[in-house]
């Protein structure tokens, strides 16, 4: 079963512009993590955020958490051709174990 | 370090054959993963270990078994492929498990079953 789920499903922008994806998840959760997948590769992971965290950076992501509604966003700043990719959120269930959202696929267009 | 690779990359099998896909890390990581992806349903995941010799299952572990002989290899078994296990494959492995560290995950097995 699903536990995180990815809003939108499709995003375009234009290079330079800021880039927002959400997941929301159903159960309560340890951790949520963020990761990238290029077309034809395998996941890297980009963020790991606490429950206990409300928001967390690197670089030129952002990543916040809400408990309360059981959200969390990925903002990615002055977008990049090379950030053209698929971004899933991942979320913890009781046995410890991640459940991967559908994933954004997200298009930057130069 | 070459990190997670896997083998083969791709593979074309008929209905009711069998093949092992090998999962390989060189990070001394004790949990390892095997995920499936198919379209517009994210990874799911099959099987997992939490450390060598012992393994246990995923969310979709019908029609496939696992092995975790050596610390740093994890095999994928088909016995008998169905057309439904058309997916492309990917296996992870971590240092702690899943919800508290991040996984490393291989470039992915494209697997096309006729």
């Amino acid at each position: 079963s699903q536990q995180g789920e990815e809003d939108p499903q499709a995003l375009s922008i234009q290079e330079g512009e800021n880039a927002t994806m959400n997941c929301s998840y159903k159960t309560s959760i340890n951790n949520l993590q963020w990761y990238r997948q290029n077309s034809g590769r395998g996941l890297v992971h980009l963020i790991l955020i606490r429950s206990n965290e409300r928001e967390k950076h690197s670089g030129r992501l952002r990543v916040t958490l809400d408990t309360s509604k059981k959200s969390s966003s990925l903002l990615i700043t002055a977008s990049r051709a090379a950030d053209t990719a698929s971004y899933f959120c991942a979320t913890d269930n009781q046995g410890g174990k991640l459940i991967f959202g559908q994933g954004t696929e997200l298009s930057v267009k130069p | 370090n070459a990190g997670v690779t896997q083998t083969p990359k791709f593979r074309v099998l008929k209905t009711g054959q069998s093949m092992t896909l090998l999962c390989a890390q060189d990070m001394n990581h004790e949990y390892m993963y095997w995920y499936r992806q198919d379209p517009g349903m994210g990874l799911r995941l099959i099987h997992y270990s939490v450390g060598e010799g012992t393994t246990a299952k995923g969310e979709v572990p019908d029609g496939y078994n696992v092995s975790r002989l050596k610390k740093q290899n994890f095999l994928l078994g088909l016995e008998s492929a169905a057309p439904s296990q058309t997916s492309v494959y990917f296996c992870a492995s971590s240092y702690n498990r899943g919800s508290l560290a991040e996984q490393y995950f291989g470039p992915g097995t494209r697997l096309t079953v006729t």
